[in-house]
Formats: structure tokens, sequence, C-alpha cells
């Protein structure tokens, strides 16, 4: 079984230039979320999914857009790459949509290491 | 807002040491409590949960125990080996706000053999 995947594993970008994160579950879940790592503050939520057609913010949303157009896709996309936006971004997901439940773990795909330089 | 506070590290020990990581948590709600570790050039899986006030999560050795009078859920281990070398993140998940999975920064551990 795939889990999640994520797509690439490693990127460098320019300043300006835009990009996609593609991110994959075959789990069938309608939870799907993008996080980003930095050291000293753990992971912090960018944007979530609880099905398709329903996306919200998270934590720290800015520079960074989503859909949702299946079940399976969630893809993170940068508009205008910024250094600040170097990062580690893992995309999770979980069962439950509107009606998940607390006690529902996150599934992690192994990550992506953005550089922008 | 909800939030999840653990001990910076990084922690040092030597194999079979007792190992403890203090995290605590502000939420409301009914939360559920989660360990979730990630090994080098991994994603994060999960270590251990417990979903209600009392409950004892284990797995692997570890444990932790959710504390709902001192807000906290400890992770514990009695002897602990040099694979066990990771990061470990403390997290809930609450029924407000989305039902979104908050973290701590994480505590780095080295285990010297």
């Amino acid at each position: 079984n795939a889990g999640v995947t994520q797509t690439p594993k490693f990127q460098v970008l320019k300043t300006g230039q835009s990009m996609t994160l593609q991110c994959a579950q075959d789990m069938n879940h309608e939870y799907m979320s993008w996080y980003r790592q930095d050291p000293g503050m753990g992971l912090r939520l960018i944007h979530y999914s609880v099905g398709a057609g329903i996306t919200d913010q998270g934590e720290v949303p800015n520079g960074y857009n989503v859909s949702r157009s299946t079940t399976e896709d969630f893809p993170l996309r940068l508009l205008s790459a910024a250094p600040s936006q170097t990062s580690v971004y893992f995309c999770a997901s979980s069962y439950g949509g509107t009606g998940v439940r607390t006690n529902e773990k996150l599934f992690f795909g192994s990550g992506t290491q953005l550089s922008v330089l | 807002g909800n939030s999840v506070t653990q001990m910076e590290g990084p922690v040092t020990l030597s194999e079979e040491a007792f190992l403890t990581i203090n995290c605590t948590y502000t939420a409301t709600g009914y939360p559920s409590l989660f360990w979730y570790v990630q090994y080098p050039g991994e994603g994060l899986q999960l270590l251990l949960k417990a979903t209600k006030a009392d409950d004892k999560g284990s797995n692997k050795g570890f444990e932790a125990t959710y504390r709902k009078e001192t807000t906290s859920f400890h992770l514990e281990k009695g002897s602990v080996q040099v694979s066990d070398s990771a990061v470990y993140f403390c997290a809930l998940r609450s029924n407000t706000g989305g039902f979104k999975t908050i973290f701590g920064a994480g505590t780095r551990l080295f285990v010297k053999a």
C-alpha cells in the first residue's frame, strides 16, 4: 500500500517562482492537510480539507493556495515563492471528514524539502 | 486557542536509562492526545494515543497518561535503546476548530551506546 505520497522530495526555487507540491493518498481518507516543519517550531498547519470541494485555512496560510477536486489529491501551490517559505512540507491525511472524530490519527507522507533562494 | 508545550531538547541519554519528555496542553472541548515519532529523513508516525482523561496509551515500551487535572501527557520509557533516537512530538486533536491537529515543537532524543 502506498499510503500518502508526496512529490517532489526536494526542490530548489528562485524568489518569485511558482510551483505545486503534490500529495495523493490511496486510503479513501476524507481529511487531508498540509504542514510545514521549521526548526524549533514543530509542525504548523497551512491548510486543510474535510472532503472534496471543501478547504479551510490553518495557522500559516499566507502565500499558499490549495484545492480539493478529488478525494485522493490535495495539491499545495506556492504562487510567488519567498525565502521565508524555505521549509520541509508534510502532507497528512486521516479518516473522517465533516464527521471526523478526535481520536483519528494522521498518516504522513515522507515530506518535501523546499529551498527558496 | 489550542496549544501544546513540550520540553525543549535535545535530550541525551545512555542506553537503558529512563526517559521522560514533558508535555502540557491547553484546549477547549474534549481533545484526544497523541505522541508522534519522526525518524531521520522520514515523516511522522503515531507512537501512542489516549482519548479521554485517565487513559494510558502505550506502544513499544513507551507510555503516557492523559491527566486532565494537570493538562499533561508526559511520555515515559523505562529503558531506552539506541534505536529510540528520534524526534518526538506531542499533539492534540480537539472537536473544536475543524478537528485540526496541533503539535508541540518536538523534542530530539539522542541515545548513546
